[in-house]
């Protein structure tokens, strides 16, 4: 596609429920970033996909975080037992290999809300 | 491991004048050095980058940022500011070993008429 995607663009649910969001990076960028955008917290890194590399998840705050990416292309973060706290903007990146020099190109991101 | 400090949160400033949001860094290795906008209800954009080369750095809509090493720091100018320059601004590192960006906090820049 002509950019990143991210689905649903909303999203609520409540407390103690399992979410999925979905990332659909740019067609040929093989680097795929996962972000969180918390009111004053500026952008929390989660994980990072590249290639066929095992994934960087330092970022992801707890076990009950977690992503894939399938066949290098779409990925999806998954979050078990919601809670208050994970409420926020996700924002999914792709970059080619190489990434900042590239500079990222940035979905529109799902908005979070647990109730 | 890098970090970034962006000190200031909110920067208020009247349409016209010159301002300066603040960045700097830690890093134990070299460094590659961004700066990210998100307008209102936008995702966000590339403004300008450092890596290697000249230190001042230029962007789109008129914005440069000049890095020094010395004082490790990164800030972003613009002589002259317009309503439409309203948005938060992101600063962002990352080292010369790894694909990975660390964004600062966010500095929210408020034109005012």
């Amino acid at each position: 596609g002509a950019g990143v995607s991210q689905s649903p663009s909303n999203k609520v649910t409540e407390k103690g429920k399992d979410v999925e969001l979905r990332c659909d990076p740019i067609s040929g960028h093989t680097a795929l970033y996962w972000y969180r955008q918390s009111l004053g917290q500026g952008l929390e890194f989660l994980i990072y996909f590249q290639g066929n590399s095992a994934p960087d998840k330092s970022g992801l705050p707890s076990d009950r975080f977690s992503a894939e990416r399938t066949g290098g292309s779409v990925s999806t973060l998954t979050i078990q037992r919601t809670q208050q706290e994970d409420s926020a903007v996700y924002l999914c990146a792709s970059s080619l290999p190489g990434g900042p020099n590239y500079g990222y190109t940035f979905g529109s991101g799902t908005r979070l809300t647990v109730v | 491991a890098q970090s970034v400090t962006q000190l200031d949160s909110q920067v208020p400033v009247f349409e016209e004048a010159p301002v300066e949001l603040r960045c700097n860094y830690s890093s134990s290795v070299s460094v590659y050095l961004f700066w990210y906008v998100q307008y209102p209800n936008q995702g966000l954009q590339l403004l300008l980058k450092y890596l290697s080369g000249s230190t001042l750095v230029k962007g789109i809509n008129g914005f440069e940022a000049e890095f020094n090493k010395s004082q490790t720091s990164f800030h972003l100018r613009k002589p002259s500011v317009h309503i439409s320059d309203t948005a938060e601004y992101f600063c962002a590192v990352s080292g010369v070993d790894t694909d990975k960006l660390i964004f600062g906090t966010g500095t929210r820049l408020q034109v005012f008429p």
